[in-house]
């Protein structure tokens, strides 16, 4: 079975700053898909950043870049110019594409705290 | 704007009584889901819909049951809940299996609380 593993409960960043988050994942597949997902408090969950494991080039979405390491089943997300309004719990997230009919596995999630 | 809506999006209900929790969209989307998030925790898929085909997960208890009457809605059913049932209940769309995913569109929740 798939598992995704986000190894920081928390973290902080000052407002302007630069952050990134850690995730690995563990998959047997050779064809999947990774995401970024945004939580803010008592709010919609929304999609921050898609990767597709078959494309080299790492994603961007102008703030958010991502780190993908296929090898190392590492996908980590960069947040440049942090902004009060990117504290939020960010989940990486797998699916393993196929017939998987969109499946998301989660990962524990990660609290970002950025500091003004 | 296109959307998935939950309602109500506060719940409070009592031990053992039935309660329905209901999403609707206006994507258009085939894949309909519900995953359940406890406070603090990743969210935790119950079962899908792909059009009118129900998938339900291997551990979803039996306590929680799905309808899915046509592409709009999709209505979640927990026939007793137990205090171990409070959490936030999410629907999710999806518009294409693993080749086209581009992700999920996510309603605003339901917080269920069990009395």
């Amino acid at each position: 079975a798939q598992t995704v593993t986000q190894s920081q409960p928390e973290m902080s960043v000052q407002e302007a700053e630069t952050v990134t988050l850690s995730c690995t994942y563990d998959t047997s597949e050779s064809d999947y898909y990774l995401f970024w997902y945004k939580q803010p408090p008592s709010r919609q969950m929304i999609l921050v950043i898609r990767q597709e494991a078959y494309k080299q080039q790492n994603a961007t979405e102008n703030r958010f870049s991502v780190n993908f390491q296929k090898a190392a089943k590492s996908f980590s997300l960069k947040i440049s110019d942090s902004q009060l309004g990117d504290a939020a719990m960010y989940f990486c997230a797998y699916n393993a594409g196929g017939t998987s009919y969109g499946k998301l596995t989660f990962g524990q999630g990660t609290i970002l705290t950025v500091h003004p | 704007d296109a959307m998935v809506i939950q309602n109500p999006r506060y719940q409070v209900t009592q031990f053992g009584k039935p309660v329905t929790l209901s999403c609707s969209q206006t994507l258009n989307h085939n894949v309909m889901y519900w995953y359940q998030q406890k406070s603090s925790q990743a969210p935790k898929l119950l079962f899908h819909y792909y059009d009118k085909d129900f998938n339900n997960e291997a551990d979803t208890p039996d306590n929680f049951q799905s309808r899915r009457p046509n592409t709009s809605f999709c209505f979640l059913d927990i026939r007793s809940p137990g205090l171990g049932d409070a959490a936030m209940y999410l629907c999710a769309t999806s518009g294409g299996t693993g080749a086209g995913n581009y992700g999920y569109t996510f309603g605003s929740g339901t917080r269920l609380t069990v009395v």
